[in-house]
């Protein structure tokens, strides 16, 4: 089995301030990561992933993520945010089992960017 | 290259009708999930298809749903007599392949929010 955990539920950071937001996975096979964020109303679109290779792993917007085998973490950063990047982001661990990708999700982090 | 298209983005249903959700893929991929999200929580599984195939429905309520993915047209998920706390959206995902250690990644589609009055 496989899960994700996303400590903060939310996370409050102003305009231009850098941001860290936490992901730790637990699996007892190698899995592939991933971040989506989801905009009000809209489905996730797909920030960033790791399959293998370099753990500093660069996605869209700016965003950056760093993939940990020895402390499972996935965390994602920005060095300086902007109001645009207000939405909820997903933390997610995908593994090839029973012949398929099976993906967990995070219940999730909404950043919220103060002006 | 359009992506993964669901409709109706917005569905209301009386409480006892049926939802019928819809999903077609992006081009090229044969590999169909659906995925439930409650109001404040994160996207829980429910069902992975393949053309004409349920691989794994572990996620799907028992009584209710059902999902199928036909060898012409778009996957559906069906709902029947719905209930208030069926209200959730529902997103569609696909992917070209199974994966494996390729890792092939599943796109989202823009999601179908169903309201039970």
């Amino acid at each position: 089995a496989q899960s994700v955990t996303q400590l903060d539920s939310q996370v409050p950071v102003f305009e231009e301030a850098p941001v860290e937001l936490r992901c730790n996975y637990s699996s007892s096979v190698s899995v592939y990561l991933f971040w989506y964020v989801q905009y009000p109303n809209q489905g996730l679109q797909l920030l960033l992933k790791y399959l293998s290779g370099s753990t500093l792993v660069k996605g869209i917007n700016g965003f950056e993520a760093e993939f940990n085998k020895s402390q499972t973490s996935f965390h994602l950063r920005k060095p300086s945010v902007h109001i645009s990047d207000t939405a909820e982001y997903f933390c997610a661990v995908s593994r090839y089992s029973g012949g398929y990708q099976k993906v967990t999700f995070g219940t999730g982090t909404k950043l919220q960017v103060i002006p | 290259n359009a992506g993964v298209m669901q409709n109706p983005r917005h569905l209301v249903r009386r409480r006892g009708q049926e939802a019928r959700l819809r999903c077609s893929p992006m081009k090229g991929h044969s590999h169909v999930y659906w995925y439930r999200q409650l109001p404040e929580e994160g996207l829980k599984f429910m069902v992975y298809l393949q053309k004409e195939n349920i691989i794994d429905e572990s996620g799907m309520p028992k009584e209710r749903f059902s999902a199928e993915f036909p060898k012409e047209g778009p996957s559906i998920l069906r709902i029947q007599q719905v209930v208030r706390g069926d209200s959730a959206a529902y997103f569609c995902a696909s992917s070209p392949s199974a994966g494996g250690s390729s890792g092939n990644t599943i796109y989202f589609g823009e999601g179908s929010w169903l309201t039970v009055v």
